[in-house]
């Protein structure tokens, strides 16, 4: 595709429920990355992968986050046991190698009820 | 005290004004510096991108990098309702781990 494309646009769970949200990076892009961005701040960095394997993933809070991107392109970041403390905006990017020129998709708007 | 400081804002001004917007920030070994510009219910999209000191132009925008101040400006002149977003300011060491503003609202009034 042209861009990032996040999917679900939107997501509205149970508190304690699991929940993966899915990120398909430009397509020929080795890096990917998520972010987490709360209302009114700016983006929070959670884990960053080069190719299949997960390079950096000192940004997630817990145990109760994991992502994965088996094949090198699509990515799932995974969460279980929902708090309403998650609700936020996920951001996915990804770039052409490791650096900071990356392009972001739209976000999936996470509510945790 | 944040690694990187911004002022929400917002900031107001009439269309076609030369903008200011600015971060200033804690970490001396940042070295790549950008800015984004984020509308409403979008992702992030990049509009600067500067290594070190010095100034960058491209169109009606200008980035500006004061490494000994630790104050990175961006400027937009004439200024048009359509650049009315959040601008966020990232910045980062040669581990290319970026650490963000809170970013900026900025409206342009028609």
């Amino acid at each position: 595709g042209a861009g990032v494309s996040q999917t679900p646009s939107n997501k509205v769970t149970e508190k304690g429920k699991y929940v993966e949200l899915r990120c398909d990076p430009i397509s020929g892009h080795t890096a990917l990355y998520w972010y987490r961005q709360s209302l009114g701040q700016g983006p929070e960095f959670l884990i960053y992968f080069q190719g299949t394997g997960a390079a950096d993933d000192s940004g997630l809070p817990n145990d109760r986050f994991f992502a994965v991107r088996p094949e090198g392109s699509v990515s799932t970041l995974k969460i279980q046991r929902t708090e309403r403390g998650d609700s936020a905006v996920y951001l996915c990017a990804s770039s052409l190698v490791h650096d900071t020129e990356a392009f972001f998709g739209q976000g999936t708007r996470l509510t945790v009820v | 005290q944040k690694e990187v400081e911004q002022d929400p804002g917002p900031l107001s001004v009439p269309e076609g004004a030369i903008v200011s917007l600015n971060c200033t920030y804690s970490n001396s070994a940042f070295q790549y510096f950008m800015w984004y510009r984020q509308y409403s219910r979008k992702g992030p999209e990049l509009l600067m991108y500067t290594y070190s000191s010095g100034n960058k132009e491209d169109g009606r925008f200008t980035a500006q990098v004061d490494k000994s101040s630790k104050y990175i400006s961006l400027f937009i002149r004439d200024s048009q309702p359509s650049d009315s977003a959040t601008y966020l300011c990232a910045m980062s060491g040669f581990n290319y781990q970026l650490i963000w503003g809170a970013g900026t609202k900025l409206i342009i009034k028609p």
